[in-house]
């Protein structure tokens, strides 16, 4: 039982690339999130889901688009990176209705830096 | 939406004293008020939570307590050792609605030898 795996854990990218940051979990989570954490200003959340085929916005949503297919897996795409982008992302994902305590449970985050 | 605000941003005790950091939420409809420690470099970690049913929970040196009334709820620390330093995060989150749980801003807490 792995929890929560992002990938990668560290990328360099210049302004206006694009990338996919990956974050699979094995627990069989219904809910599922993307937070961005920049100094001083906590955990913003960027998209959230609570299925597959359901997306939603967070506070942050701009730059960021995310898609839900199956239940493990929600992938962050950044489709022309900018420098404010540059951050730690963590995803998070927790089970819904019966059986959850509340508990968001983390990855170990992906420290991203664009040039 | 929600909205999370968070005092102190940061907050330094001498080791053995108590420390207090409170938070209060906007959305009526919040019921679950977790808190989390975060080490330098780590993911953040739960270290105690509330449901908006209970007024107080408390676990060893860790207490929280819940204001419905006046949407504040505050981390109680006492005895407080080297290890408590880091930084730490209230949130607010809606089970059994949107699911969506909104951080605020953090507390570096720093304990003084």
């Amino acid at each position: 039982n792995a929890g929560v795996t992002q990938t990668p854990k560290f990328q360099v990218l210049k302004t206006g690339q694009s990338m996919t940051l990956q974050c699979a979990q094995d627990m069989n989570h219904e809910y599922m999130s993307w937070y961005r954490q920049d100094p001083g200003m906590g955990l913003r959340l960027i998209h959230y889901s609570v299925g597959a085929g359901i997306t939603d916005q967070g506070e942050v949503p701009n730059g960021y688009n995310v898609s839900r297919s199956t239940t493990e897996d929600f992938p962050l795409r950044l489709l022309s990176a900018a420098p404010s982008q540059t951050s730690v992302y963590f995803c998070a994902s927790s089970p819904i209705g019966q059986g959850n305590t509340g508990e968001l449970f983390f990855g170990e985050g992906s420290r991203l830096t664009v040039l | 939406g929600e909205n999370v605000e968070q005092h102190p941003s940061t907050l330094s005790v001498q080791e053995g004293d108590s420390a207090v950091i409170k938070c209060t939420y906007s959305d009526s409809a919040s019921n679950y008020f977790p808190w989390y420690k975060q080490e330098l470099g780590k993911r953040p970690q739960l270290i105690i939570d509330i449901r908006s049913n209970v007024g107080e929970k408390k676990d060893q040196r860790i207490a929280v307590t819940l204001n419905k009334t006046a949407k504040h709820f505050s981390l109680h620390i006492t005895e407080t050792q080297p290890e408590d330093s880091a930084v730490y995060f209230c949130a607010a989150r809606i089970l059994f609605g949107n699911e969506k749980l909104t951080f605020g801003t953090g507390t570096r807490l720093t304990i003084i030898p």
